[in-house]
C-alpha cells in the first residue's frame, strides 16, 4: 500500500467553523490531489498540487483552499464549513502528471451540522 | 466506514463465475482509461489501465476492453471470489489535460 495518511479520519463540526484536513505521504511523489466523494456524483477533484507551493483548482474548488509547504504534506482547508461540504474526502498521490495511476488514502469523513 | 453511494447500479454474480462491468465514457477525445476498486470503508485501489492505442489489456484475472467507436469500456473479472465484492469505478482522461473524470461506479456482489 502507498504510504498515504489522512487525518482526521472522522470529524463532526458546525456550520461556519474552519476545518483543515491533512494528507501526509511517504512516497516522495510530486503530485497530490484532494477529491470529494458524494452519492450520485462519484469522485470530484477539488484541488491538486504539482509541487511544493504549486497548486491549482479542480472542478469543485469553491469554498476550499489548499497549501503545500513541503513535499509530503498537502492540506485542505474549509475556511467556513457549510452543510454542502459534508462529504468523504480522499487524498491521492501520483508519481507522474495526470492522467495516470493515482494512489488514494483511506478517506476522511466530514459532517457539517 | 466510508459509504460510496446509495443507488449505484448493482451486479450480482455467483462465486467462481466471470463478471463483466461496463462503463460508457463521455469524451471522444479521452485517450487514457483506468479502473478502480473500492471496498467498503477504504479508498479506491488501482486495478488496470489502458491507453487509446490499445483495445484490450490483461492483468491478473482482469481484462479491460476498449471500444472507441461506441465509447465503451468494460472490465472482465475471471473466476470471481468473495474478495472481489466492491464498487468498481472507471475514469477517463486526456494526456496533458491534468485530470481524470470518474464515473459513478457499479457495485459488484459475489454470491456464495
Amino acid at each position: 500500500d502507498a504510504g498515504i495518511t489522512q487525518s482526521p479520519r472522522h470529524k463532526v463540526t458546525e456550520t461556519g467553523t474552519p476545518v483543515t484536513l491533512r494528507c501526509h505521504q511517504t512516497e516522495n511523489h510530486r503530485y497530490m490531489y484532494w477529491y470529494r466523494q458524494d452519492p450520485g456524483h462519484g469522485l470530484r477533484l477539488i484541488h491538486y498540487s504539482y509541487g511544493v507551493k504549486d497548486t491549482d483548482k479542480g472542478e469543485v474548488s469553491d469554498g476550499y483552499s489548499v497549501s503545500r509547504s513541503k513535499t509530503e504534506d498537502f492540506l485542505l482547508t474549509l475556511e467556513s464549513a457549510t452543510s454542502s461540504q459534508t462529504s468523504v474526502y480522499f487524498c491521492a498521490i501520483s508519481e507522474g502528471p495526470p492522467p495516470g495511476e493515482l494512489f488514494f488514502g483511506e478517506g476522511s469523513r466530514l459532517t457539517v451540522l | 466506514g466510508e459509504s460510496v453511494g446509495l443507488h449505484l447500479p448493482t451486479l450480482s454474480v455467483q462465486e467462481g463465475d466471470n463478471s463483466i462491468i461496463n462503463c460508457a465514457y463521455s469524451n471522444s477525445a479521452s485517450d487514457y482509461f483506468i479502473w478502480y476498486k473500492q471496498e467498503s470503508g477504504k479508498g479506491p485501489q488501482f486495478i488496470i489501465d489502458i491507453r487509446s492505442n490499445m483495445d484490450k489489456r490483461q492483468g491478473q484475472r482482469v481484462t479491460v476492453l476498449l471500444n472507441k467507436t461506441v465509447k465503451h469500456l468494460s472490465l472482465q473479472i475471471a473466476a470471481t471470489q468473495p474478495g472481489d465484492s466492491a464498487v468498481y469505478f472507471c475514469a477517463e482522461g486526456i494526456q496533458g489535460a491534468q485530470k481524470l473524470v470518474f464515473g459513478q461506479g457499479t457495485r459488484l456482489t459475489i454470491n456464495p
